[in-house]
């Protein structure tokens, strides 16, 4: 079976915190991606990587980087988190289609 | 660049049926559709490939049109299980970004 496995699934931080928020797949894929997804506005991509080392912005990259030094793990940095930040994160990588996105479970990430 | 979905959200009693619209102002080449319970990540549902296509998952079946730059979800018969938000996906021609739709709530009540 497919799997996408993220560290945490309830966070709670500090404003001006660092936030690391990890995600492992195992499917050996080229890709992996970082959702933050909110009331109202659905799914916006964050980041994606197309390889170890190798990353790409989505439509919402602000306040947040990112790091793939192996394949199957890509992890989602807030530098300094903000009460903006407050949202669900859900990490995906392709399934056995090939581009169909696969979830992890989310972490639900509250800034105080 | 994100599709749009139609309705936003839709209650229905168990037994009817239901549409759920996907329209993008960009070219498709395929398309997803995703559930999500709540409290849970997005499941895939199924991907059509082609303009015109028809796919059926159990009682949930899916049009393509191409040219229209649409997609639709059809739920016949609808079950309580049914109850989720439904997403479209758009992944793209070329590169690796996919996009999302707006969203559909859908509620089945007994």
């Amino acid at each position: 079976d497919v799997k996408v496995t993220q560290s945490s699934r309830y966070l709670v931080k500090r404003t001006g915190e660092k936030v690391f928020l990890e995600c492992v797949q195992d499917m050996d894929h080229e890709n992996m991606f970082w959702y933050r997804q909110d009331p109202g506005l659905g799914l916006r991509l964050i980041y994606f990587s197309y390889d170890v080392k190798m990353k790409e912005k989505g439509d919402i990259p602000e306040g947040y980087s990112v790091s793939r030094e192996k394949k199957e793990r890509f992890s989602l940095i807030l530098e300094s988190a903000s009460t903006n930040q407050t949202s669900m994160y859900l990490c995906a990588s392709p399934g056995p289609l090939g581009n169909e996105q696969f979830f992890g479970p989310g972490t639900r990430l509250t800034v105080l | 660049q994100q599709p749009v979905q139609s309705p936003q959200a839709v209650i229905l009693r168990e037994g009817e049926d239901a549409v759920i619209n996907c329209s993008s102002s960009k070219a498709l080449y395929s398309v997803h559709w995703y559930r999500q319970k709540h409290g849970e990540a997005p499941i895939f549902l199924m991907i059509l490939l082609k303009g015109g296509e028809q796919k059926g998952h159990d009682k949930i079946s899916a049009s393509f049109n191409e040219k229209k730059q649409q997609s639709s979800l059809y739920l016949t018969a609808s079950q309580l299980s049914y109850s989720g938000t439904y997403f479209c996906g758009t992944p793209p021609n070329t590169g690796n970004q996919f996009y999302f739709g707006t969203g559909t709530s859908l509620t089945v009540i007994p």
